[in-house]
C-alpha cells in the first residue's frame, strides 16, 4: 500500500487534457516538494517535474504540476500519443523518514 | 553524459545474499546523494534506501531495514546494495538513481540506471 494516493488509471483521446491527482499527507507532501515521473514500461523513470512545479530542461511544456496542501496535481494538455505512460509521483515523508512513492497512474491516450 | 550502470543481479534462492553495483560516470559521483529503488514485476516503484555524499547519512525503507545496506565507494565511483535474506517477494528490477540533492526533496532523482533484474526463487 503506498503512502501517496494515485488514480490506477486515467484516459482520453489525443488532443485532449488529463489531470492525474497524487494526495499524501501533512508529513509529506504537506511539509516537502514532490516530484514526477513518467516511465514507458521496460524503461527507467523519467524525471519530470522536480520541486512541485520546476520542469527540467526537455520537457514540453504541455506537461504542468501544482501542489496545494496534501495533495498535487500533474496536468497534460494537448495530449500526444506518446504521452501514453505510467506517472508517479514522490515526496519524502518527514515524520517516517522515508522516500514515498505513488502506486502510479497507467495513462492511456486511446 | 551522465551515466549509471547497474550490475549484480540475477537468480538467487530465498534466504540467500546478493550485492548489487551501480557505477557512475559523467558527474562528481562523490558530491551526490544517491537512492536505491525498485520495481516487482507488473508493480510501481518502490524507494530502498537513500545514502549521503559522505555516507554519514542513510535512510531505507520498512521493508528492507535489517536486511539490506548501502554502501559506497567514492574513490571507485560505486555505489552498492547488500541484500541479505533474500524472499521471493524481493523479486524486481533494482534502479540506482542520482539524487537532485535538495534537502526539502531527499529522493528526487534526475537520472537513473537502466536496472538490473534480482529474481528470489528455489
Amino acid at each position: 500500500q503506498s503512502v501517496l494516493t494515485q488514480p490506477p488509471s486515467v484516459s482520453a483521446a489525443p488532443g485532449q487534457t488529463v489531470t492525474i491527482s497524487c494526495s499524501g499527507t501533512t508529513s509529506s507532501i504537506g511539509s516537502n516538494y514532490i516530484s514526477w515521473y513518467q516511465q514507458v514500461p521496460g524503461t527507467a523513470p523519467k524525471l519530470l517535474f522536480f520541486d512541485n512545479d520546476l520542469r527540467p530542461s526537455g520537457i514540453p511544456h504541455r506537461f504542468s504540476a501544482s501542489k496545494s496542501g496534501t495533495s498535487a496535481t500533474l496536468t497534460i494538455t494537448g495530449l500526444h500519443t506518446e504521452d501514453a505512460a505510467y506517472y508517479y509521483c514522490q515526496t519524502w515523508d518527514s515524520r517516517l523518514s522515508v522516500v514515498v512513492f505513488g502506486g502510479g497512474t497507467n495513462l492511456a491516450v486511446l | 553524459e551522465v551515466q549509471l550502470v547497474e550490475s549484480g543481479g540475477g537468480l538467487v534462492e530465498p534466504g540467500r545474499s546478493l550485492r548489487l553495483s551501480c557505477v557512475g560516470s559523467g558527474f562528481t559521483f562523490r558530491a551526490y546523494e544517491m537512492n536505491w529503488v525498485r520495481q516487482a514485476p507488473g508493480k510501481g516503484l518502490e524507494w530502498l534506501s537513500y545514502l549521503s555524499p559522505s555516507g554519514d547519512t542513510v535512510y531505507y525503507s520498512d521493508s528492507v531495514r535489517g536486511r539490506f545496506t548501502i554502501s559506497r565507494d567514492n574513490a571507485k565511483n560505486s555505489l552498492f546494495l547488500n541484500m541479505e535474506g533474500l524472499r521471493v517477494d524481493d523479486t524486481a528490477v533494482y534502479y540506482c538513481a542520482r539524487d537532485r540533492g535538495s534537502e526539502a526533496s531527499i529522493g528526487s532523482s534526475n537520472y537513473w540506471g537502466r536496472g538490473t533484474l534480482v529474481t528470489v526463487s528455489s
